[in-house]
């Protein structure tokens, strides 16, 4: 299958700052990417559908200014927690669509002190 | 409104014995269907899918599923459980009327004990 990959895998950072987190379709271009979160135990909340090179489609509830997210060529999606909180701590995954199904990143574990 | 059931948190099998994983699922259509294993602190892996054509879909690691239509239901299968099957299967189904909308299933915890 497709491979994709997330930069960073875990990340520390301080309360107040902000983090940026890199999707990577390695060897197929990937018109539409999506972003997850996860909760220990709990199943996958997508937060947001980036298309590129227009604007992401968040799902109700996610904070568009919180949680920047941009798909600026057909292999790389970002997603920025701008002011990240100690409540932002989770597991996030992203995914990039293949004809039927998503091909999934290993995930990145943010941890906010 | 379209949703995908995962009706047990949680499946303890024995090693050697067959397991199954039910999904039972309401969309409008027919739908594309899916299952993803997570293994800890990593990404989900794609295991299988049904399209169209025969009910039956054979993947990866000898897993099956079996797409029946009557009862709206894809329960994931396999003849002889190993330890290291043990993880974290979601069922998922993309809505083929919006083609970006994806259900997952809440997940099912497999527990192959020795």
């Amino acid at each position: 299958g497709a491979v994709v990959s997330q930069h960073p895998s875990r990340v520390i950072c301080k309360s107040g700052t902000s983090v940026k987190i890199e999707c990577r379709s390695l060897d197929f271009q990937a018109t539409t990417m999506f972003w997850y979160r996860q909760f220990p135990k709990q199943s996958l909340m997508l937060m947001a559908t980036s298309n590129e090179g227009s604007k992401a489609t968040y799902e109700q509830g996610v904070e568009k200014d919180k949680f920047l997210i941009n798909h600026a060529s057909l292999t790389l999606s970002t997603l920025t927690v701008t002011s990240a909180h100690p409540e932002d701590s989770s597991f996030y995954i992203c995914s990039a669509l293949g004809v039927y199904e998503q091909y999934f990143g290993p995930g990145t574990r943010l941890t906010v002190t | 409104a379209q949703s995908v059931a995962q009706p047990e948190d949680q499946v303890n099998v024995a090693e050697g014995n067959p397991l199954t994983v039910k999904c039972t699922y309401s969309v409008s259509g027919n739908p594309y269907l899916f299952w993803y294993v997570q293994y800890p602190n990593r990404g989900l892996q794609f295991l299988l899918k049904y399209i169209t054509g025969d009910n039956l879909v054979k993947g990866s690691y000898g897993f099956e599923a079996e797409f029946n239509k009557s009862q709206t239901s894809f329960h994931l299968k396999k003849p002889s459980a190993l330890v290291s099957d043990s993880a974290l299967y979601f069922c998922a189904v993309r809505d083929r009327y919006n083609f970006n909308k994806f259900y997952f299933g809440s997940g099912t915890k497999l527990n192959v004990k020795p």
